[in-house]
C-alpha cells in the first residue's frame, strides 16, 4: 500500500506567476483534500475533492482552484502568486465522511519572492 | 463558526516527565476529533482518534487523550516523555468533511 506523495518537494516563484502542485493519494481512497500551513501556523483547509468534483471550499479566493482525476490523484493550481501565498502545502487523501482518518503527504514548499 | 483552541504555543519538559498538551473545541455537537503530529520538514502523522466509542483514546508512541465533552475539551498526554517526542503537535476536529486544525503546540524535551 503506498502513502500520499506529493510533486515538487520544494518551489521558489516569483509574484504574479502560476503554480501547479501534484499529489498522489493513498490506494483506495477516493478524496483529497489540499490545506495550507503558513510559517507558525496550523493548517487551512483550501478544498476537498471527491470523485473529481469539488466538494467543500475553504476562505481561499478563486486564484486557488484544482483538480481530480480518475485515479483519485490530484492537482493545485495558485495563479498571480502573491508573497503571502509562501507556506507548506499539504495534501491528504481518505475516504468520505468526517469521520475517516486523512492521510497526509509530506508537503509542497512554496516561496514565493 | 468551529474553531479549535490550543493552550500554550510552547510546552518543554524534562525526558521522563509527564507531557500534557491541551485542546479545546467549541460545538455544542461532539465532533469527530484527532491530534496530529509532525516533526521538521515533514507532513502530519495521525497520533489518535476520538469516535464516540470511547472516551479515552490510546494512540501510538504512548500517547493517550480524553474526550470530556463537559470541558469541550480533548488534551494529549504521555505519562513519560522521550526525546524523540520533540515536535510539533496539533488538535483538529471535522464536522464535515475538512479538518480544522489548532495552532499547535511546540513540544520540546529536555535531557
Amino acid at each position: 500500500e503506498t502513502g500520499v506523495t506529493q510533486s515538487p518537494t520544494h518551489l521558489i516563484k516569483t509574484r504574479g506567476q502560476q503554480v501547479t502542485l501534484r499529489c498522489s493519494s493513498q490506494s483506495g481512497h477516493n478524496t483529497v483534500s489540499w490545506y495550507q500551513q503558513a510559517l507558525g501556523q496550523g493548517p487551512q483547509f483550501i478544498f476537498q475533492y471527491y470523485r473529481e468534483e469539488e466538494n467543500g471550499r475553504g476562505n481561499f479566493p478563486p486564484r486557488f482552484s484544482g483538480l481530480q482525476f480518475p485515479n483519485y490523484s490530484s492537482e493545485l493550481n495558485v495563479n498571480a502568486l502573491e508573497l503571502d501565498d509562501s507556506a507548506l502545502y499539504l495534501c491528504a487523501s481518505s475516504g468520505r465522511g468526517a469521520e475517516n482518518i486523512q492521510y497526509f503527504g509530506a508537503g509542497t514548499r512554496l516561496s514565493v519572492l | 463558526a468551529q474553531s479549535v483552541t490550543q493552550l500554550g504555543s510552547h510546552v518543554s519538559v524534562s525526558e521522563g516527565a509527564l507531557v500534557l498538551l491541551r485542546c479545546n473545541y467549541s460545538s455544542s455537537v461532539p465532533p469527530y476529533l484527532f491530534w496530529y503530529v509532525q516533526y521538521p520538514n515533514q507532513g502530519l502523522q495521525l497520533l489518535l482518534k476520538y469516535t464516540s466509542a470511547a472516551t479515552l483514546v490510546k494512540g501510538i508512541n504512548g500517547f493517550e487523550a480524553e474526550f470530556k465533552k463537559s470541558e469541550t475539551s480533548f488534551h494529549l498526554t504521555k505519562p513519560s516523555a522521550h526525546m524523540r517526542d520533540a515536535a510539533e503537535y496539533f488538535c483538529a476536529v471535522s464536522y464535515t468533511d475538512k479538518l480544522i486544525f489548532g495552532t499547535g503546540t511546540r513540544l520540546q524535551v529536555f535531557p
